[in-house]
């Protein structure tokens, strides 16, 4: 069963610490992204990458950096947690271009405090 | 911002009951999706419109799009207490950019 697997359910972290999300996805989607979904907004974009080594920024990526060394790996990097980034991120994979629908992983819960 | 905007916000209906929600786009599209989400998990990929089509169907979904009018809506017949969840529309812009852009939701609830 293809999959993408984020590497925590749940976390709780200091304000002021780095934090890794990690996402992991076994399709060999050349497409990945990093959504964070907050209630009443819906999912926001914070990066996206559509090849290894490539990002672009998406709607609200400051205070957020992202790294795709390998091409079914996209980590997610909360330089210097805030509580403003408590939130549920997801990460999402798909084929080039548009036409397929994207992938999502479970979730990760992020709670700064 | 949020390009696609459902209707309703929530819903609640008894299971056997159809239930219909709405979601309205303001620019061009190639295709529109819609998303299940059950509480605290990811999304799933329920169905893919393209730009071209007026209805598509797929088990008990029904999903149709007014392109002219810049609006989808998603029918579940005969809905069941495991329909509960969010759903959420999608949309592929033609600008090009490969990020579907998601609305804010709704939340449906079918009473058992």
């Amino acid at each position: 069963d293809v999959k993408v697997t984020q590497s925590s359910r749940y976390l709780v972290k200091r304000t002021g610490e780095k934090v890794f999300l990690e996402c992991v996805q076994d399709m060999d989607h050349e497409n990945m992204f990093w959504y964070r979904q907050d209630p009443g907004l819906g999912l926001r974009l914070i990066y996206f990458s559509y090849d290894v080594k490539m990002k672009e920024k998406g709607d609200i990526p400051e205070g957020y950096s992202v790294s795709r060394e390998k091409k079914e790996r996209f980590s997610l990097i909360l330089e210097s947690a805030s509580t403003n980034q408590t939130s549920m991120y997801l990460c999402a994979s798909s084929l080039p271009g548009g036409s397929y629908g994207y992938t999502f992983g479970s979730g990760t819960r992020l709670t700064v405090v | 911002s949020q390009q696609g905007e459902e209707d309703p916000q929530a819903l609640s209906i008894q299971e056997g009951e159809n239930a219909t929600m709405n979601c309205s786009y303001k620019t061009s599209i190639n295709n529109l999706q819609w998303y299940r989400q059950n509480s605290g998990r990811g999304l799933v990929h329920l169905i893919l419109i393209r730009s071209n089509e007026r209805e598509k169907h797929s088990g008990r979904l029904r999903v149709t799009l007014d392109t002219s009018k810049k609006s989808s809506s998603l029918l579940i017949t005969a809905s069941r207490a495991a329909d509960t969840a969010s759903y959420f529309c999608a949309t592929d812009p033609t600008s090009g950019t490969y990020k579907y852009i998601f609305g804010t939701g709704t939340r449906l609830k079918v009473l058992a």
